[in-house]
C-alpha cells in the first residue's frame, strides 16, 4: 500500500524558513518523479516543485530561488526546504507520488499534507 | 494566477449529467500536452480521476469521462449522485511558464 507521510509545517514568522519532509512507502521511490503541490486555505491548488529520480528540480516561478526540493533515495524521504517565507505561502503542501509516461506525468497518490502558516 | 481556466460551480440533480470545462491555450492544452483531472472531496486530499485525456485509473466509475479538443478539455459526470458533491480540478504542462506544471482554477460541484 503507498503511503505519503508528511511533516515539518507549522507557524513561522514572515522571512522565516520551514524544511517538510515526506517519509514514503509501498513503491520504489528510488525511480519515481516526487513534486509539492500546495493548497492555501479556500483557495485551488497550485504545483510548487517537482524533482525526478536523479535530483533534477523544477520550480513554480512564484518560489524559485527561495525553495529547494531534494529527495534522499536510501531513506525514502522527500524534502522541501522554504525560505524567506511569505504570508501568501499559506498553505496545506501535500507530497505527490507522479507517474510519468512518454507524454506527460501526472498525481498517481497524494499524502494528507501539512499545514505552513506564516504569520506574525 | 492559473492558466487553465475553469467555471467556479456547476450544478446538478441526482442522475443527471453534468460538464465541466477547461480552457487553456495554445502553450498547454492546445499544444497536444495531456491533461488530467482530480476529485477533491470535502476536507480530503485530491485523488485522480481521469489521466492522460480519457483515461480512468482503476476502481474510478465510468460515469466519470474526459474529453479534449483544441485548447480545452471537460469532464463529464453522468448519473449524478450525493457522493460527486466535491472540487474537481483539471491539470496540464505549460511550455511557456517556469516549471511547467499548471492547474485548473477548480470547480464545485453541488448535487441539488
Amino acid at each position: 500500500e503507498v503511503q505519503l507521510l508528511e511533516s515539518g509545517g507549522g507557524l513561522v514568522q514572515p522571512g522565516g524558513s520551514l524544511r517538510l519532509s515526506c517519509a514514503a512507502s509501498g513503491f520504489d521511490f528510488s525511480n519515481h518523479v516526487m513534486s509539492w503541490v500546495r493548497q492555501a486555505p479556500g483557495k485551488g491548488l497550485q504545483w510548487v516543485s517537482a524533482i525526478n529520480s536523479v535530483g533534477t528540480a523544477s520550480y513554480a516561478g512564484s518560489v524559485e530561488g527561495r525553495f529547494t526540493i531534494s529527495r534522499d533515495n536510501s531513506k525514502n524521504t522527500l524534502f522541501l526546504q522554504m525560505n524567506s517565507l511569505r504570508v501568501e505561502d499559506t498553505a496545506l503542501y501535500y507530497c505527490v507520488k507522479e507517474f510519468c509516461s512518454s507524454s506527460s506525468c501526472y498525481g498517481d497518490f497524494w499524502g494528507q499534507g501539512t499545514l505552513v502558516t506564516v504569520s506574525s | 494566477q492559473s492558466v487553465l481556466t475553469q467555471p467556479p460551480s456547476v450544478s446538478g440533480a441526482p442522475g443527471q449529467r453534468v460538464t465541466i470545462s477547461c480552457t487553456g491555450s495554445t502553450s498547454n492544452i492546445g499544444a497536444g500536452y495531456d491533461v488530467h483531472w482530480y476529485q477533491q472531496l470535502p476536507g480530503t486530499a485530491p485523488k485522480l480521476l481521469i489521466y492522460g485525456d480519457t483515461n480512468r485509473p482503476s476502481g474510478v466509475p465510468d460515469r466519470f469521462s474526459g474529453s479534449k479538443s483544441g485548447t480545452s478539455a471537460s469532464l463529464a459526470i453522468t448519473g449524478l449522485q450525493a457522493e460527486d458533491e466535491a472540487d474537481y480540478y483539471c491539470q496540464s504542462y505549460d511550455k511557456s511558464l517556469s516549471g511547467s506544471y499548471v492547474f485548473g482554477t477548480g470547480t464545485k460541484v453541488t448535487v441539488l
